[in-house]
């Protein structure tokens, strides 16, 4: 258990919707990070927060959004949802060390 | 910004056998190269790492090694073990708490 939780563990929704994953990071890092992993795929960073603020953004779709607040908990919020964007989404965090510790993710499946 | 490519894609070896997994990276400014392994439907877990101030690093079966001047790491496992089994990642990062740069993944199947 790396102390990195996520909510839910699966979701299924229809094309066209929006959904919200959340993540609390370890207690005391400062800084979270949402990658996507799509099938058979490798890590795509989507963005980090670092303490509130949005620190670094990778390749992620206008249709997606993030937030961290100030219990530095983070929400990523995926609007219109379509087929493609069914995947396993991680977020990690850290604090002042280079190590990312990761949650158990969120399978998205989108029909 | 930082391009990570990794080599080779999949990899079947025989159990106690030596696995070698490369990874070049682009950007000479990056000095922090995590390696991770994941299990199928599981977590990216943190296995290894090396600080561009280090040439190479050992743990038990692990190592890795980094080459500046090619910009080139790997990852060597022996002995191998089926529950080696897993995808690795590399990556690259610059500075602590800056976003990871990841390669594309290595599938390692060690055969009993």
């Amino acid at each position: 258990d790396s102390g990195v939780t996520q909510t839910p563990k699966h979701l299924i929704t229809a094309t066209g919707q929006r959904v919200t994953l959340r993540c609390s990071p370890r207690s005391g890092d400062l800084s979270v990070y949402w990658y996507q992993q799509s099938l058979d795929q490798g890590l795509q960073f989507l963005i980090q927060y670092y303490n509130g603020e949005e620190r670094a953004k990778g390749n992620i779709l206008e249709r997606f959004s993030a937030q961290q607040f100030p219990d530095l908990h983070s929400e990523l919020n995926l609007s219109s949802l379509e087929l493609g964007d069914s995947a396993l989404y991680f977020c990690a965090s850290s604090v002042r060390s280079n190590e990312q510790f990761f949650g158990p993710g969120t399978r998205l499946t989108v029909l | 910004g930082e391009n990570v490519e990794q080599h080779p894609s999949t990899l079947s070896v025989q159990e106690g056998d030596s696995a070698v997994i490369k990874c070049t990276y682009s950007d000479s400014a990056s000095n922090y190269f995590p390696w991770y392994k994941q299990e199928l439907g599981k977590r990216p877990q943190l296995i290894i790492d090396i600080r561009s101030n280090v040439g190479e690093k050992k743990d038990q079966r692990i190592a890795v090694t980094l080459n500046k001047t090619a910009k080139h790491f790997s990852l060597h496992i022996t002995e191998t073990q089926p529950e080696d089994s897993a995808v690795y990642f590399c990556a690259a990062s610059q500075n602590t708490g800056n976003q990871f740069y990841f390669g594309t993944g290595t599938s390692l199947t060690v055969i009993p």
